[in-house]
């Protein structure tokens, strides 16, 4: 079965570009979760949907970051402008509903460096 | 929240079972005991989860205390691809999606 697919792996760009990560959840899954990964910070959780609806964005630190979610299949996380202290790895998992009992399901990750 | 208490590191020995303790003594009745691993540059893999009872699955044993303020993930014959982070997580029935991880414990498997 196919996991959770994210791209692209990698992403390199200067500050004050426009970045885009995407991230397709596991068919049938209908929560979808991003968090970010760095050495200071480790793993935090920056917004999760329910059915396609945002339900908790508190973790997202800025203004420049917004998430969507426009169908089952599909969100996408950006950063506009970015800075380089958004340089991290930034992970996207799914599950069937965010019950406490329902385990989430994660990516390899986008690992993306501003310069 | 319960938070979680784990050793740093680990090593364990190619074919031998792994234990790994984890201390959540504040946790409450309806919170769920997780365990996740980190292999070097890949996302966290679900391994198993329980509220009370012990669980068994392809990948290990969680093994609940029965006052469930710790818990050992056992990976029973540990091969040097379990090297990895373990993290413990301690997962409250109303916090929806969130997943809080710690630091971990860096399991060595060494030949």
């Amino acid at each position: 079965d196919a996991g959770v697919i994210q791209s692209p792996r990698h992403e390199v760009t200067e500050m004050g570009q426009e970045v885009t990560l995407r991230c397709k959840p596991i068919s049938g899954h209908n929560s979808l979760f991003w968090y970010r990964q760095t050495m200071m910070r480790g793993l935090e959780l920056l917004i999760y949907f329910n059915n396609n609806v945002p339900i908790d964005d508190s973790g997202m630190p800025e203004d420049r970051f917004s998430a969507k979610m426009p169908n089952a299949s599909f969100s996408t996380l950006k950063i506009q402008p970015s800075e380089p202290r958004d340089s991290a790895v930034y992970f996207c998992a799914s599950s069937l509903g965010f019950s406490s009992n329902q385990p989430q399901h994660f990516g390899d990750g986008t690992r993306l460096s501003i310069l | 929240d319960a938070k979680t208490t784990q050793p740093t590191s680990m090593d364990c020995a190619e074919g031998r079972a792994a234990n790994l303790p984890c201390n959540h003594s504040t946790i409450s009745g309806n919170e769920y005991v997780y365990w996740y691993r980190q292999i070097h540059s890949q996302g966290p893999q679900y391994i198993i989860h329980g509220l009370k009872n012990n669980e068994t699955n392809e990948m290990a044993s969680l093994i609940i205390t029965e006052d469930r303020k710790s818990s050992t993930l056992i990976l029973p014959h540990a091969t040097l691809r379990d090297t990895a982070v373990y993290y413990c997580i301690v997962r409250f029935y109303n916090q929806g999606g969130k997943l809080i991880f710690g630091q971990g414990t860096e399991l060595s498997v060494k030949p």
